[in-house]
């Protein structure tokens, strides 16, 4: 199982908003380390989507937004289109781990 | 361009070795950490190991510390990922990843990333 908790797949219309989550604990999103969001569009590279929490590498729309409290973070899409159908994956750094780089299990976006 | 572009398909045998490689262009190669990240068929990502060109400083994931090996070769901007003897377990595409090499420099997310190396492992 992975260290950081992802719900496997998330639904929604055209237009609609959902969010994801991503549930940690002390010894990685509650030391205060930061959480990165990548999105996995089907047979290609994961991609930056959301950095340091809440901050958008420029080019990725304004309809993803990133937030973090305790030992949780959370992806929030809005206006949902066609092309976000994808996996998306939480990713921050683990003390209990050496300090080694740990992903949440991905979720599936399906866009009905 | 800024990017990182990865070594070709593998097939190979169980027990026989294996370097796959990851070229960094366009950007100070030395001082940027570059992380490997595994990914099963159909699976999701896991984080492998990290390592500083600058230095060859190298950290691994305890679940891939003994079980693989990284290096760097920063007179030619390469980083590698190696296994002395594969196991059939190993099928996975493998992915190095610069870590704030542009939109996120100062964080320690992977902004750069490479195509991917697929290598299977069947006799």
């Amino acid at each position: 199982h992975s260290v950081l908790t992802q719900p496997p797949s998330v639904s929604g219309a055209p237009g609609q908003r959902v969010t994801i989550s991503c549930t940690g604990s002390s010894s990685n999103i509650g030391t205060g380390n930061d959480v990165h969001w990548y999105q996995q569009l089907p047979g290609t590279a994961p991609k930056l989507l959301i950095y340091g929490s809440n901050k958008r590498p420029s080019g990725v729309p304004d309809r993803f937004s990133g937030s973090r409290s305790a030992t949780s973070a959370s992806l929030a899409i809005t206006g949902l289109q066609a092309e976000d159908e994808a996996d998306y994956y939480c990713h921050s750094y683990d003390s209990n781990l050496s300090n080694s780089g740990v992903f949440g299990g991905g979720t599936k976006l399906t866009v009905l | 361009e800024v990017q990182l572009v990865q070594s070709g398909p593998e097939v190979k045998k169980p027990g026989e070795s294996l370097k796959i490689s990851c070229k960094g262009s366009g950007y100070s190669f030395s001082s940027y950490w570059i992380a490997w990240v595994r990914q099963m068929p159909g699976k999701g990502l896991e984080w492998m190991g990290i390592i500083y060109p600058g230095d060859s400083d190298t950290r691994y994931s305890p679940s891939f510390e003994g079980q693989v090996s990284i290096s760097v070769d920063k007179s030619i901007t390469t980083a590698y990922l190696q296994w002395s003897s594969l196991k059939p377990s190993d099928t996975a595409m493998y992915y190095c990843g610069g870590r704030g090499v542009g939109a996120a420099q100062g964080y320690d997310g992977l902004d750069l990333w490479g195509q991917g190396t697929f290598v299977t492992v069947s006799s």
